[in-house]
């Protein structure tokens, strides 16, 4: 069936580090794939998406491609801050099989100063 | 901005309790979800909910009901609470099908059942 799979955490990065989390999925048909970020005692946010081949899902200096070839969806920083201190998450929608909303289990990061 | 709400962060119940988790959203979503999650365990569906008065079972709906009277609100209950209900739920509410469908959460409500 369809799902996701990310990289086990914790990960531990000095501040300024380049961050990289990988996101791999399995899917039938057409997934959009997502990155949400949950802060310490809060739900999960949106931080990113891309919903077909090829695009790049960007923001708060995060990025993530969308890599069909590879079935992947890595998360990277070029730098990152404590304020990044979050667990994120990996998902996809198989709007297109039966609109389900697929997550990773998490990975934590934590930057120190 | 998606305003998705819910209506405790804290909760402690008793064990054999009803306890009523409600969410409400702002932006006229269609569907609504609800999730627990647990430490390794990720997020895993409970019950979701296309339109009013409509619900579908997710992976996990045992021990749990959800109510969908109006469009904006949707509630999980917990017929008599156990220990091992004890977690953190999440409510999120999407716009509807297709590519851009985008789900969006509300702050979550940690449950201890004792």
């Amino acid at each position: 069936g369809d799902s996701v799979t990310q990289m086990e955490g914790p990960v531990t990065l000095s501040e300024e580090a380049f961050l990289t989390i990988n996101c791999t999925y399995t899917a039938t048909g057409y997934p959009s794939l997502f990155w949400y970020v949950q802060y310490p005692g809060e739900g999960l946010q949106l931080l990113l998406k891309a919903t077909k081949a090829d695009d790049k899902g960007s923001n708060k200096g995060f990025e993530a491609t969308y890599r069909k070839e590879t079935t992947s969806f890595h998360l990277e920083k070029g730098s990152v801050q404590v304020s990044d201190s979050a667990v994120y998450f990996c998902a996809l929608n198989t709007w297109n099989t039966g609109n389900q909303f697929y997550f990773g289990t998490g990975t934590s990061l934590t930057v120190i100063p | 901005d998606v305003k998705v709400t819910q209506s405790s962060r804290y909760l402690v119940k008793r064990t054999g309790e009803k306890v009523f988790l409600e969410c409400v959203q702002d932006m006229d979503h269609e569907n609504m979800f609800w999730y627990r999650q647990d430490p390794g365990l990720g997020l895993r569906l409970i019950y979701f909910s296309y339109d009013v008065k409509m619900k579908e079972k997710g992976d996990i709906p045992e021990g749990y009901s959800v109510s969908r009277e109006k469009k904006e609100r949707f509630s999980l209950i917990l017929e008599s609470a156990s220990t091992n209900q004890t977690s953190m739920y999440l409510c999120a509410s999407s716009s509807g099908w297709g590519e851009e469908e985008t789900q969006y959460f509300g702050p979550g409500t940690r449950l201890l059942v004792l």
